[in-house]
């Protein structure tokens, strides 16, 4: 039972590139959701869906994109990285919205 | 806006002593929920224990306890006969109320401790 699965694990971008984040769960979770860690400051939600098709802002969604097109799949995309984008990315699901939840391994992105 | 506050950035336990890592949170709300997890350096986020705020009594999980006082507004995780695995970064988070609907968790800054031997 793999849970959830993010690729890839570490990545070093170019100022101004781009680059997709994939978060896949097979757990059937409706809810998904994206977050940074930095240092000092918790983890910060970045985006999230309440289910396929859905995506909603979160605390700090400027510079980034998401996408729910299936229901196991929630992408996270920068289309222009800059180096306060430096940081851990951790994808989470929940099956319901009052039920923990259950994080990825975290992606360690790096941007010069 | 509801808050979450880890005022604790390190802490040191002797092994086999209890610790108790703080949380404060702020919410007008009269339903919400707690959780604390545990990330270990490897860096995965551990789910531990939750407690919700209609829950009569404090949750716990093993080693783990929550004790909740709700006219304080906190939510201290309580680890007993500490362990080297122990030694980790601890996350207080709380869910956005019901009518939200979105399930989101509000993380604080989290605490770092470490276990002596």
């Amino acid at each position: 039972n793999a849970g959830v699965t993010q690729t890839p694990k570490f990545r070093v971008l170019k100022t101004g590139q781009s680059m997709t984040l994939l978060c896949a769960q097979d757990m059937n979770h409706e809810y998904m959701y994206w977050y940074r860690q930095d240092p000092g400051m918790g983890l910060r939600l970045i985006h999230y869906s309440v289910g396929e098709g859905t995506t909603a802002k979160g605390e700090v969604p400027d510079g980034y994109n998401v996408s729910r097109l299936k229901k196991q799949n929630f992408l996270l995309g920068l289309e222009s990285a800059a180096p306060s984008q430096t940081s851990v990315y951790f994808c989470a699901s929940s099956y319901r919205r009052n039920g923990e939840l259950f994080f990825g391994e975290g992606s360690r992105l790096t941007v010069l | 806006a509801q808050k979450i506050t880890q005022t604790q950035p390190g802490m040191f336990v002797q092994e086999k002593e209890a610790v108790t890592l703080d949380c404060t949170y702020d919410t007008s709300d009269p339903s919400y929920g707690l959780f604390w997890y545990k990330q270990p350096s490897s860096g995965e986020m551990i789910f531990l224990i939750y407690q919700g705020s209609y829950d009569q009594q404090n949750a716990t999980e093993g080693r783990y306890s929550l004790n909740f006082q709700k006219a304080r507004k906190s939510a201290n995780l309580v680890i007993s006969a500490s362990q080297l695995g122990d030694s980790a970064m601890y996350f207080c988070a709380m869910r956005e109320p019901p009518s939200g609907n979105t399930g989101k968790l509000i993380f604080g800054q989290g605490t770092t401790l470490q276990v002596k031997p």
